[in-house]
């Protein structure tokens, strides 16, 4: 059964302390592999998509990675500004497409 | 740009009555999603159109869920008769075409139902 899962489900950081979240899937074939940050009270918003293993994105303070079968978001010296859930998703072209997401990883940053 | 708009934000009612939750996809984007959040499931898919044709509604839990997509600018979501195990929060997504390779998908802010 294709599944993602997010670990830790929680991380509190000091402001400037870095850290890696975790997305480990499985899934049969691998189309995407989405990052996406949710606010409270807001939908999630699109970060990166990744493609294939050994591939890298950044943004600001973010960058992603992606191996076969897992895909980590390293926060570099984050800022309070960063304190957001952090959800993982994948899509597979044998499950027509659909995008199957993690539970998320909840990211609290102490200033 | 404007983003996908979702209405109500919020929508408190009492067990049996019906709910309608309304969606505005973005402009020009072919595929609208309908997803599900709660603390215990995360993001669930319950149904998806493609060009205003529902593809899959294998998520919608049971027979009380419908959704109609009449044209490209807009969708409903129906609950009825609504229970108390439907609250949750609601959110519509659409995307371009999948065409040349896969499109993220953006996401509405949702609206957070409560049933009595």
């Amino acid at each position: 059964e294709d599944q993602v899962t997010q670990s830790p489900e929680a991380l509190r950081l000091q402001e400037g302390e870095s850290s890696s979240l975790n997305c480990s899937y499985t899934v049969s074939g691998l189309r995407g592999l989405f990052w996406y940050r949710q606010d409270p009270g807001k939908g999630p918003e699109f970060l990166f998509t990744l493609y294939s293993a050994g591939e890298e994105k950044e943004k600001e303070r973010l960058k992603a990675t992606l191996t076969k079968k897992e895909s980590f978001l390293h926060i570099t010296a984050p800022k309070p500004e960063d304190s957001a859930t952090y959800l993982c998703a994948v899509q597979s072209p044998y499950r027509d497409d659909k995008i199957i997401f993690g539970k998320g990883t909840r990211l609290h940053i102490l200033p | 740009d404007a983003g996908v708009i979702q209405s109500p934000r919020h929508e408190v009612t009492e067990m049996g009555q019906e709910v309608t939750l309304r969606c505005k996809p973005i402009s020009g984007h072919d595929y609208l999603f309908w997803y599900r959040q709660t603390m215990m499931r995360g993001l669930e898919l319950l149904i998806y159109f493609n060009n205003n044709v529902p593809i899959d509604d294998s998520g919608m839990p049971e027979d009380r869920f419908s959704a109609k997509m009449p044209n490209a600018s807009f969708s409903t979501l129906k609950i009825q008769p609504s229970e108390p195990r439907d609250s949750a929060v609601y959110f519509c997504a659409s995307s371009p075409s999948l065409a040349g390779g896969t499109k993220p998908q953006h996401f509405g802010d949702g609206t957070r139902l409560s049933i009595l």
